[in-house]
């Protein structure tokens, strides 16, 4: 069956642009998390969405990063005013219902800020 | 502050040795996770477990609340094995995820 889908897969800006990228979760799933992973490094969470809300944007690292998830299924991650330090992948997760159980994730979409 | 360890950072052996792989985390939690994300890029779900044990195939997965400690056991290792093994602290709080363990199977 389909799985997370992210859309584009890599991204090359330039410094000071505006990018949005598009996370596709598993059909039905409530739970949506984005988590980003530079190089080197494990994932870092960003955001945590329960049907069309946020129940959790602790880890959006600043007032550029923004994301929606207007209708409850498809999520855009929006960063304002790209800096270098943004250049990661960027993942993305469903879950059915969030909490305890296991987390799908996409495939990431690859980020470079030049 | 939350923070999350892993050892051994890297982690190579022969086919067929059996494997541990040890997370610590400083803040009590609702539940570990943990993940393995393949040489590709590709991250997978292996387990969350906020007490006891789980298992799946040759995965096992162990946690004690109280030490705040977790392991993850890897039986009769494979090449396909190899990986990087990812824990994480989930639960209300912002998640913290453990740099990672690099595992390499030899043949």
């Amino acid at each position: 069956g389909a799985g997370v889908s992210q859309t584009p897969s890599n991204k090359v800006t330039e410094k000071g642009k505006y990018v949005e990228l598009r996370c596709d979760p598993i059909s039905g799933h409530t739970a949506l998390y984005w988590y980003r992973q530079s190089l080197g490094q494990g994932p870092e969470f960003l955001i945590y969405f329960q049907g069309t809300g946020a129940a959790d944007d602790s880890g959006l690292p600043n007032d550029r990063f923004f994301a929606v998830r207007p209708e409850g299924s498809v999520s855009t991650l929006k960063i304002q005013r790209t800096e270098r330090g943004d250049s990661a992948v960027y993942l993305c997760a469903s879950a059915e219902t969030g909490g305890l159980e296991t987390q799908y994730f996409g495939p990431g979409t690859r980020l470079l800020v030049l | 502050k939350n923070e999350v360890e892993q050892s051994p950072q890297n982690l190579t052996a022969q086919e067929g040795e059996f494997i541990t792989i040890n997370c610590s985390y400083s803040v009590g939690i609702s539940a570990l996770h943990w993940l393995q994300q393949h040489p590709g890029g590709g991250i997978v779900s292996l387990f969350m477990l906020s007490s006891g044990k789980k298992k799946h195939g040759r995965l096992i997965a162990t946690i004690n609340i109280q030490e705040k400690h977790s392991s993850l056991h890897i039986t009769a290792s494979h090449p396909r094995d190899s990986a990087v093994y990812i824990c994480d602290n989930f639960g209300n709080e912002k998640l913290t995820f453990g740099t990672g363990t690099r595992l390499t199977i030899i043949p």
